[in-house]
């Protein structure tokens, strides 16, 4: 599985747009991006994920480059409630086991 | 609530003693992943049932580590001669493991904080 890069850190003014970076620049052609968060004291939850194509659900977007070597999650409205670690994964989709591989993530902070 | 338990939600032991962890998944689900998370890392891999077989175990699940899911409903995850290097939230995930190139996403439990004295 390719390997992800990612902010330590950020921070956002609530009710302003959330533009978290990746960066994963070994991404092969089969490999999709996932996007996981995890609030404080939870277990992580699904976001969103893509393959080359923008996407978009009630969550979230998820903008990944021409290249695909990087991608951004965008949280259109960040409430307090965004407060969290978030993962970005990059792994192939093969059916089987789906184990997931987390890097460190980025802590965003969502402030009033 | 993600419809995934975990009993129990915390668990403090001393050195060398053995621990059983639940988890129930979502009832239709027929995956089970176990994860483990340190302080300030990301969850860790440990192992994977498809129904009653476990098929994938991580290089992290020592011999003293095993996990059972004996009739592809809940789990349990025991830790035998535990050790300092043992205390870490221990996270179980479900999801339903479809054919025709959708992805599956994982629900994850609430965790099961264990500290080894």
């Amino acid at each position: 599985d390719a390997k992800t890069t990612q902010p330590t850190s950020m921070d956002c003014a609530e009710g302003r747009a959330a533009n978290l970076p990746c960066n994963h620049s070994t991404i092969s052609g089969n490999e999709y991006v996932y996007w996981y968060r995890q609030i404080h004291s939870q277990g992580p939850q699904y976001i969103i994920h893509g393959l080359k194509n923008n996407e978009t659900n009630e969550m979230a977007s998820l903008i990944i480059t021409e290249d695909r070597k990087s991608s951004t999650l965008i949280l259109p409205h960040a409430t307090l409630r965004d407060t969290a670690v978030y993962y970005c994964i990059v792994r192939v989709f093969q059916g089987g086991s789906e184990k997931l591989v987390f890097g460190k993530g980025t802590k965003l902070t969502v402030n009033p | 609530d993600t419809g995934v338990s975990q009993d129990p939600r915390h668990k403090i032991t001393k050195r060398g003693q053995n621990v059983t962890f639940r988890c129930d998944p979502i009832s239709e689900h027929n995956r089970l992943y176990w994860y483990r998370q340190t302080l300030g890392q990301g969850p860790e891999f440990l192992t994977y049932f498809q129904n009653e077989a476990q098929l994938e175990k991580s290089r992290l699940l020592s011999d003293r580590f095993s996990a059972e899911r004996p009739k592809g409903s809940f789990s349990t995850l025991e830790i035998q001669r535990t050790e300092q290097g043992d205390s870490a939230m221990y996270l179980c995930a479900s999801s339903l493991g479809r054919s025709g190139g959708s992805y599956n996403e994982q629900f994850f439990g609430p965790g099961t904080r264990l500290t080894v004295l």
